[in-house]
């Protein structure tokens, strides 16, 4: 099984600031890697995928980046909407597996 | 506007089973690999099971296979996740997500909590 280890486990940033979320693979995982971004309350929402591409729908401030084994999300300026908890996921191979999570709270 | 839609969820005893559903809305299921994914109260996000669009392969975690089936119905828009002997630590809430070509879950329902407590 393929662990995905994320970090930190709390991020905590002001509106406007950017946010680096940082995802490593235990063996690599080429560049299927996703970032689903779950906000309180609501089901995960897929934003990257591939390592680099955004899903439909998601704004420009993301971004997706690395490849192996080590991964990562960035939002380049924080809106007020952007405060939730970040996941990676894998797909290289069965089981799919997910990181533990990265919450991006206000400071 | 495409959207999933779970069922079935609610409080069982331990050892006891259920049966959730998928249906969907603006979308046909059988076009689409759906899985069920979890998450524990407070917790990150588990992987249960992948089932083919037209429901002949499907893959599952290894931690829960023999327990948990899923399949698809007759009408091909609605996926289930049969559970069996449940315990107290398959208490969670259940998604039901599309999957974009085997790999990422592009489309998720709102859940359906399952709570397994005597």
């Amino acid at each position: 099984e393929i662990v995905l280890t994320q970090s930190p486990a709390t991020l905590s940033l002001s509106p406007g600031e950017r946010a680096t979320l940082s995802c490593r693979a235990s063996q690599s995982i080429s560049s299927k890697l996703a970032w689903y971004q779950q906000r309180p309350g609501q089901a995960p929402r897929l934003v990257i995928y591939d390592a680099s591409n955004r899903a439909t729908g998601i704004p420009a401030r993301f971004s997706g980046s690395g490849s192996e084994a080590d991964f990562t999300l960035t939002i380049s300026s924080l809106e007020p909407e952007d405060f939730a908890v970040y996941f990676c996921q894998q797909r290289l191979g069965w089981p799919l597996t997910f990181g533990g999570g990265t919450k991006v709270e206000i400071k | 506007e495409e959207q999933l839609l779970e069922s079935g969820g609610g409080l069982v005893r331990p050892g006891g089973s259920l049966r959730l559903s998928c249906a969907g809305s603006g979308l046909t299921l059988s076009s689409f690999v759906m899985s069920w994914v979890r998450q524990a109260p407070g917790k990150g996000l588990e992987w249960i099971a992948t089932i083919s669009g037209a429901g002949g392969t499907a893959f599952y975690a290894d931690s829960l296979k023999g327990r948990f089936t899923i399949s698809r119905g007759s009408d091909g828009n609605i996926v289930f996740l049969q559970m069996n002997s449940l315990r107290a630590d398959d208490t969670a809430v259940y998604y039901c997500a599309r999957v974009q070509t085997w790999d990422y879950f592009n489309l998720w329902g709102q859940g359906t909590l399952v709570t397994v407590s005597s």
